[in-house]
């Protein structure tokens, strides 16, 4: 069964720590999603990458995020350095885009990120 | 821009109640409509889908109809389950192909 696979599951760390979460999306699929899931502001797209290209990080407070495709088979967020209000389900989707597919997503379990 | 508004929760209801969720939508052009499920501690799952107008999407017993006239994909069950329990997010895709979500509505049914 083909599935999104994200790394680590779970992350508490301090505040000022580098965290780094890890995706492998579906084989085959040419677009990758970072989305942060939080109670008060709800889902929320942090980046997009086509054929492994950032099309879009508008979501991404870039002082301190990163997203990064270093192959097909990974994709990697990183915070740097972590705050508290970073603590957030971050979740990792891919999907297959053509002229005339209809846009469906394939979603990761999320990293459930907790920053003291 | 593209944006979904979905009716707010929670939703609480008893096993074999009727279940609708309401979703309208706002976007730029022809977008595929789609309605996800989150059970607790997992991710999104696709639920069902329209990718054009009066295209009725169905799975597990739920239903919705893409009216592109009063831009809504409103959510419908017929008899609900304790199992249905979950967070459900209308979304959209145009075509830029990133989904826009809406704010999610808890259902939680009782026994």
């Amino acid at each position: 069964d083909a599935r999104v696979t994200q790394t680590p599951r779970h992350k508490v760390t301090e505040m000022g720590q580098e965290v780094t979460m890890r995706c492998q999306p579906i084989l085959g699929h040419n677009t990758v999603f970072w989305y942060r899931q939080t109670m008060m502001q709800g889902l929320e797209l942090l980046a997009y990458f086509r054929n492994r290209a950032p099309l879009d990080d508008s979501g991404m407070p870039k002082d301190r995020f990163s997203a990064e495709m270093p192959d097909a088979t990974l994709a990697t967020l990183k915070i740097q350095p972590s705050e508290p209000r970073d603590s957030a389900v971050y979740f990792c989707a891919s999907g297959y885009r053509t002229g005339l597919n209809t846009g469906e997503l394939f979603f990761g379990e999320g990293s459930r990120l907790t920053v003291l | 821009g593209n944006s979904v508004t979905q009716m707010e929760g929670p939703v609480t209801l008893s096993e074999e109640a009727f279940l609708t969720i309401n979703c309208t939508y706002t976007a730029t052009g022809y977008p595929s409509l789609f309605w996800y499920v989150q059970y607790p501690g997992e991710g999104l799952q696709l639920l069902l889908k329209a990718t054009k107008a009066d295209d009725k999407g169905s799975n597990k017993g739920f239903e919705a109809t893409y009216r592109k006239e009063t831009t809504s994909f409103h959510l419908e069950k017929g008899s609900v389950q304790v199992s249905d329990s979950a967070v459900y997010f209308c979304a959209l895709s145009s075509n830029d192909y990133k989904l826009s979500f809406g704010a999610g509505t808890t259902v939680t049914v009782r026994a």
